[in-house]
């Protein structure tokens, strides 16, 4: 995880309530990927920057979702009100496109809202 | 769209024996990732491959692109290789960007 840190770990929050989670790449890239995990749905995207800019967020499942990147070293993903159905692990991954591994993926955030 | 299928999707070993998960996708692309997720959640990238094979310690993983078609094989499998093992592949082909993932399969492996 040395590449991607996020923040928290977990958080448990009410329906209704504002939920906001942190990515701070640390190693270079030049796209930032934010990914949803659920037992349903496995691995989605949710939005993808690239160089800073959203490229796509296609899978961003609605309005209540938010994605900034106002610089290359800070991402936030934001649910306002939030709802049980977004109970699910956050990912937040870099592609640095030139190595042997392609992505690094931070710790992921565990989000249960009830 | 890129589809993504895996096989096994459960896998049970007893150490030391030799292990292949597959991973098939339809639409053509110029690289697969093979991503490992630890019980404690996190994931870890364990290869990119555009072509022909690559080794990592006891992972081998190898490539067909033109039958579109990739394998990921454990030698001497241990326990602490048990995890799941996730392919993915680029949403719409090339080699990065947004990727597509694979149900996982799901690897236990008995001492």
């Amino acid at each position: 995880d040395a590449g991607v840190i996020q923040s928290p770990r977990h958080e448990v929050t009410e329906m209704g309530q504002e939920v906001t989670l942190r990515c701070k790449p640390i190693s270079g890239h030049n796209s930032l990927f934010w990914y949803r995990q659920t037992m349903m749905r496995g691995l989605e995207l949710l939005i993808y920057f690239n160089n800073n800019v959203p490229i796509d967020d296609s899978g961003m499942p609605e309005d209540r979702f938010s994605a900034k990147m106002p610089n290359a070293s800070f991402s936030t993903l934001k649910i306002q009100p939030s709802e049980p159905r977004d109970s699910a692990v956050y990912f937040c991954a870099i592609s640095e496109g030139v190595d042997d591994y392609g992505y690094t993926f931070g710790s992921g955030t565990r989000l249960t809202v009830v | 769209k890129n589809e993504v299928e895996q096989s096994p999707q459960n896998l049970t070993a007893q150490e030391g024996e030799f292990i292949t998960i597959n991973c098939s996708y339809s639409v053509g692309i110029s690289a697969l990732h093979w991503l490992q997720q630890h019980p404690g959640g996190g994931i870890v990238s364990l290869f990119m491959l555009s072509s022909g094979k690559k080794k990592h310690g006891r992972l081998i993983a190898t490539i067909n692109i033109q039958e579109k078609h990739s394998s990921l094989h454990i030698t001497a499998s241990h326990p602490r290789d048990s995890a799941v093992y996730i392919c993915a592949v680029p949403l719409y082909g090339g080699s990065q960007g947004n990727l597509i993932f694979g149900k996982g399969t799901k690897l236990s492996v008995k001492p």
